[in-house]
Order: structure tokens, then C-alpha cells, then sequence
């Protein structure tokens, strides 16, 4: 019962492509969220969601963007992918209010070549 | 400016004995905080929250304001408690601040 999907598992970019990752809930959750998991850094907030059509950045915005459309679907999107943008990208949603915690997706292994 | 310190990025215990995984923070509001775990090939998972003080698979952890910490403790360490664990700390609305994590290795 996969709750929170992600569209691909690995994936091998060259360096200047546009890139979009997918992410796909269906918890009817209003929030989520993208973060980037590198080895001793742990997760960095990238960008998320709190309702259709919103965008707030996290931590580390640069070179990325969002879309989301439709309440269920967040993406995330290189715009121009570079080689320090290889790595794990998480996504997860979650309910709106306190002592909700995160369901993630199973991640998407991203390398930039 | 908020900040989850998890000091120890590799621990090792054996089998049977105590565990406890450090995680301190900072934060100017009135703090949220969990822990999540990763195992080998799976997806991160919530372990427990403070507001819950629940007890998952034998893992507590305190809230204590006083020294700004939420320590996971186990009282005895099992080989399927290996595995990545994060601590994360709520802030503003409803985004989580993740520290760098600590990789725990139950010896058999």
C-alpha cells in the first residue's frame, strides 16, 4: 500500500539537461515537501507545498523549482542540472497541524553527469 | 536561527546493551520534535514524537527544555535496530528541520 510514490527510482542526467522529479500522494495530504539526503549533510529542505498552487523555498532553493497543480502531484524541477545536484531526492507529504509527522516516498537517485 | 545537532554520525553498540542516540537543538519557539529511521533499502519512517510520549519498538525519548535535547534510548539494543536515524525539529507552520543523522550498528 504505497502511499507516497515517486516516479523513478534512479536516474542519470547530463549536465545542462531540465529535469523534472515526480511525486504522486494519495493521503489527500495539503503539505509537501521535497528535501535532498547527502551522507554526513542529512536532509535539506528544498521546497514545499501547503496548499494547490503554492510554493514556499526551503533551505536550499537554488537551481530548483516547483509545480503544483493539482493537490495530489508535486514536482520538482532542475532547471539546468549541474553535477553538484546529484543525489537522493525525498519527497513527503503530510496533514496540515501540530504532531502530524511525514510519510516519504522511497526516493529517486538522481546523478548529473 | 533553528539547529539539530546529532554529535555522533556512527555508533556502534552490541547486541543487549544500552543505546542512546544524541540529539540537541535550538529553536526560539516552543519546540516539536521526532525521530525518524531509515533501514537498509527502505524508506524513512517516522520512529515516534514527543507530543506522543509513545514508546515504538522499545525506543523512548524525552523532550527536556532544559538542556535543549531529545535523546532515543533503548534499553537493550537488537540487530534489526541498525539503521539510520534522524532527529527533526518542527518549524513554523509545518516543515521539519532534519539534523545530519546518526547510523547505529548493533553488533550481534
Amino acid at each position: 500500500d504505497v502511499k507516497v510514490t515517486q516516479s523513478s527510482r534512479y536516474l542519470v542526467k547530463r549536465t545542462g539537461e531540465k529535469v523534472f522529479l515526480e511525486c504522486v500522494q494519495d493521503m489527500d495530504h495539503e503539505n509537501m515537501f521535497w528535501y535532498r539526503q547527502d551522507p554526513g549533510l542529512g536532509l535539506r529542505l528544498i521546497y514545499f507545498s501547503y496548499d494547490v498552487k503554492m510554493k514556499e523555498k526551503g533551505d536550499i532553493p537554488e537551481g530548483y523549482s516547483v509545480s503544483r497543480e493539482k493537490k495530489e502531484r508535486f514536482s520538482l524541477i532542475l532547471e539546468s542540472a549541474s553535477t553538484n545536484q546529484t543525489s537522493m531526492y525525498l519527497c513527503a507529504s503530510s496533514l496540515q497541524g501540530e504532531g502530524y509527522g511525514y510519510t516519504f516516498g522511497s526516493g529517486t537517485r538522481l546523478t548529473v553527469v | 536561527a533553528q539547529r539539530v545537532t546529532q554529535p555522533e554520525k556512527l555508533l556502534s553498540v552490541f547486541k543487549g546493551a544500552p543505546v542512546e542516540l544524541k540529539c540537541n537543538y535550538s529553536y526560539s519557539g516552543s519546540p516539536e520534535l521526532f525521530w525518524y529511521v531509515q533501514y537498509s533499502r527502505q524508506r524513512l519512517q517516522l520512529l515516534l514524537r514527543h507530543i506522543s510520549r509513545e514508546s515504538i519498538k522499545g525506543f523512548t525519548a524525552d523532550l527536556n527544555k532544559g538542556e535543549t535535547s531529545f535523546h532515543l534510548k533503548k534499553p537493550f539494543a537488537q540487530e534489526e535496530d541498525s539503521a539510520m536515524y534522524y532527529c527533526a525539529l518542527r518549524r513554523g507552520a509545518n516543515n521539519l528541520f532534519f539534523g545530519t543523522g546518526t547510523r547505529l550498528t548493533v553488533i550481534p
